[in-house]
């Protein structure tokens, strides 16, 4: 099976973009959807983007998706930053034989 | 709106078996467009998938866990389960169920902490 690697933490200022990468250990990243989750403190996982770069409905448009086949990887972008936007963020795709595999998590500070 | 809720013991013994259900309100657990999913995370950690069940009862377990793991669905109740056999400490985690639907996991329940301890 696949690993996904995400750093484990960044830190921008409000106002500012963040980009958060995913990389995919093996097979194509383009081969199955990447989702990203956000996990606030206390609270369960919520998506903000599934089928690598769709939003589901209330998710603002400073949220945003993408993959790189190059990099073999999948992002996350959040522009305009607001301090409510810290929190946890982890990626997900799953393989041929649907099992689904997370990335470890990046911790996203907002200061 | 579809929700999740899950419900089960707080508390196990190590080498007992975790047992948790998954109740599902505001759609049918029989759509054919969907799996059902149990993840965990252990506190302060990240997030792993366990399995999924489809509604006809056919099974996709974490590698990790397969040996000790059972999902099971329950139709007529609008339910799904979690057995883990053999807990041990590091087991503690709270415990998800959400709704897979095309390898996204949307929406999620809002977790139920289990503690192994005696």
């Amino acid at each position: 099976n696949f690993m996904l690697t995400q750093p484990h933490s960044v830190s921008e200022s409000p106002g500012k973009t963040v980009t958060i990468s995913c990389t995919r250990s093996s097979g194509s990243i383009a081969s199955n959807y990447v989702q990203w989750y956000q996990q606030r403190p206390g609270s369960s996982p919520t998506t903000v983007i599934y089928e690598d770069n769709q939003r589901p409905s209330g998710v603002p448009d400073r949220f945003s998706g993408s993959i790189d086949s190059s990099s073999n990887s999948a992002s996350l972008t959040i522009s305009g930053l607001k301090t409510e936007d810290e929190a946890d963020y982890y990626c997900q795709s799953y393989d041929s034989s649907n099992l689904v595999v997370f990335g470890g998590g990046t911790k996203l500070t907002v200061l | 709106q579809l929700q999740l809720q899950e419900s089960g013991p707080g508390l196990v013994k190590p080498s007992e078996t975790l047992s948790l259900t998954c109740t599902v309100s505001g759609g049918s657990i029989s759509s054919s467009s969907y799996y059902w999913g149990w993840i965990r995370q252990p506190p302060g950690k990240g997030l792993e998938w366990i399995g999924s069940i489809y509604y006809s009862g056919s099974t996709y377990y974490n590698p990790s866990l397969k040996s000790r793991v059972t999902i099971s669905v329950d139709t007529s109740k609008n339910q799904f389960s979690l057995k883990l056999s053999s807990v041990t400490a590091a087991d503690t985690a709270v415990y998800y169920c959400a709704r897979q639907v095309d390898g996204a996991l949307r929406p999620w329940g809002q977790g139920t902490l289990v503690t192994v301890s005696s």
